[in-house]
């Protein structure tokens, strides 16, 4: 079965500093890879998404994400993070055999003014 | 395009009645509609998988009975939470796959949610 870990329960970081999100996955096949975000009390708008391809993926609101095979690892980035970036970021991996989403347990972002 | 909007945002009801949660998505056809539910500071749990036309797929430990889902249209999903208790509290949020107009089997977008309070 497919897993995704979030080693990163919470992150604070200042406005405008730069941004990763580590996201690793498991699942035996190639990995359709997803990231979310989750601002307080709403539902998931998707971020960016990774199917094949380019292993370097841009997404809405200036986040992009690398896929790296070899270290079963899919962190989300950002060079310059805006204080309305602040909320909570899930990433997730769909599985072929089962077509569900499973996702990671999330990284809350704090942004310091 | 690709909204998914839901019905009510939020619901306040006494234990013992019942609960119904509309899911629409607005601007495409949604052949699979996914409901899940989400604790305070926890990740998403799904329960269940709702295919138009065909009765849904819950997940190990989701009571059938208790959380009753219908997807009599390519745009409607409800989930009617039967006789809740304050347990049931929680937020629970929908998902659309977009497949009619050719989009990918895997991306699902997701409404805005649910907070149920039962008291």
């Amino acid at each position: 079965a497919q897993s995704v870990t979030q080693p990163d329960i919470h992150i604070t970081v200042s406005e405008g500093a730069s941004l990763e999100l580590r996201c690793n996955y498991s699942y035996g096949a190639t990995p359709y890879l997803f990231w979310y975000v989750q601002s307080p009390g709403q539902g998931l708008q998707l971020l960016l998404k990774y199917f094949s391809g380019d292993t370097l993926v841009q997404g809405i609101k200036g986040f992009e994400a690398e896929f790296k095979r070899s270290q079963s690892s899919f962190n989300l980035r950002k060079p310059s993070v805006h204080w309305s970036d602040a909320a909570e970021y899930f990433c997730a991996v769909f599985g072929a055999g089962s077509y569900q989403l499973t996702f990671g347990k999330g990284t809350k972002l704090s942004v310091i003014p | 395009g690709a909204v998914v909007s839901q019905h009510p945002s939020w619901v306040i009801c006494k234990s013992g009645t019942s609960v119904k949660i509309e899911c629409r998505s607005l601007d495409f056809q949604a052949t699979t509609m996914f409901w899940y539910r989400q604790f305070p500071k926890q990740s998403l749990m799904l329960m269940a998988t709702s295919n138009e036309g065909s009765k849904a797929t819950y997940e190990q430990g989701v009571e059938k009975d208790k959380f009753l889902i219908n997807h009599a249209s390519l745009t409607l999903s409800t989930l009617t939470v039967t006789s809740a208790h304050p347990e049931d509290s929680s937020f629970y949020i929908c998902s659309a796959r977009d497949r009619v107009s050719g989009g990918d089997k895997e991306t699902q977008y997701f409404g805005p949610g649910t907070r149920l309070l039962v008291l």
